[in-house]
């Protein structure tokens, strides 16, 4: 059964630091691309950020709102995925999901692409940010 | 980013009614939309991907439909278990988004 269990989360003050991390079981988790979901108290989600898998490049992508605070990283060896929170800001309260990204290929004449989307959900852990 | 915009925000309805709910991007995303059930206090859960894909195990009253800017995710008989708020979500650029969320309520 494919599993995410998210950890790390907890009450932080503002400018400081938190590092949340992601268990993955039930598949092999050096082939996942990887993702990062928050939703803040009774808002919608908000896609956090992504990770490839060090076969297609290991390179990541943000959403603005955290670019420049937060890291999405992962050890293969661990079957752990990442997300190191810098200079949190009240407005980052949320529970963070952990995802895998799925693909489906499509295929057109001489050329082939994906569609991607976040197919497993961990249970998600909740970051309070507050003085 | 590209925006995604829901409608409507709720949807009051009854058991064995029809749903629509639409979601417009701010700009041409081809196929790369998938839609999310959500209900309170539980992780999102993927129902349709490329726009009209089910996920394996998704009740087949679930469809989705649309491509460029403009897309739909139809109940065709709403069920108790239904109850819930859908999410659509872009991945059709480097930074993916999702819409505000809709919310069905019973009615």
């Amino acid at each position: 059964e494919v599993q995410l269990v998210e950890s790390g989360g907890g009450l932080v003050k503002p400018g400081g630091s938190l590092r949340l991390s992601c268990a993955a079981s039930g598949f092999t988790f050096s082939n996942a691309w990887m993702s990062w979901v928050r939703q803040a108290p009774g808002k919608g989600l908000e896609w956090v950020g992504r990770i490839k898998s060090k076969t297609d490049g290991g390179t990541t992508d943000y959403a603005a709102p955290v670019k420049g605070r937060f890291t999405i990283s992962r050890d293969d060896s661990k079957n752990t995925l990442y997300l190191q929170m810098n200079s949190l800001k009240t407005e980052d309260t949320a529970v963070y999901y952990c995802t895998t990204v799925g693909r489906s290929i499509a295929a057109r004449p001489g050329y082939y692409y994906y569609y991607y989307y976040m197919d497993v959900w961990g249970k998600g852990t909740t970051v309070t940010v507050s003085s | 980013d590209i925006q995604m915009t829901q409608s409507p925000s709720s949807v009051s309805a009854s058991v064995g009614d029809r749903v629509t709910i639409t979601c417009r991007a701010s700009q041409g995303i081809s196929s790369w939309l998938a839609w999310y059930q959500q209900k309170p206090g539980k992780a999102p859960k993927l129902l349709i991907y490329a726009a009209s894909s089910l996920q394996s195990g998704v009740p087949s009253r679930f469809s989705g439909s649309g491509s460029g800017t403009d897309f739909t995710l139809t109940i065709s008989s709403l069920q108790p278990e239904d109850f819930a708020t859908y999410y659509c979500q872009q991945a059709n650029s480097f930074t993916w988004t999702f819409g505000q969320g809709t919310k069905v309520e019973i009615k």
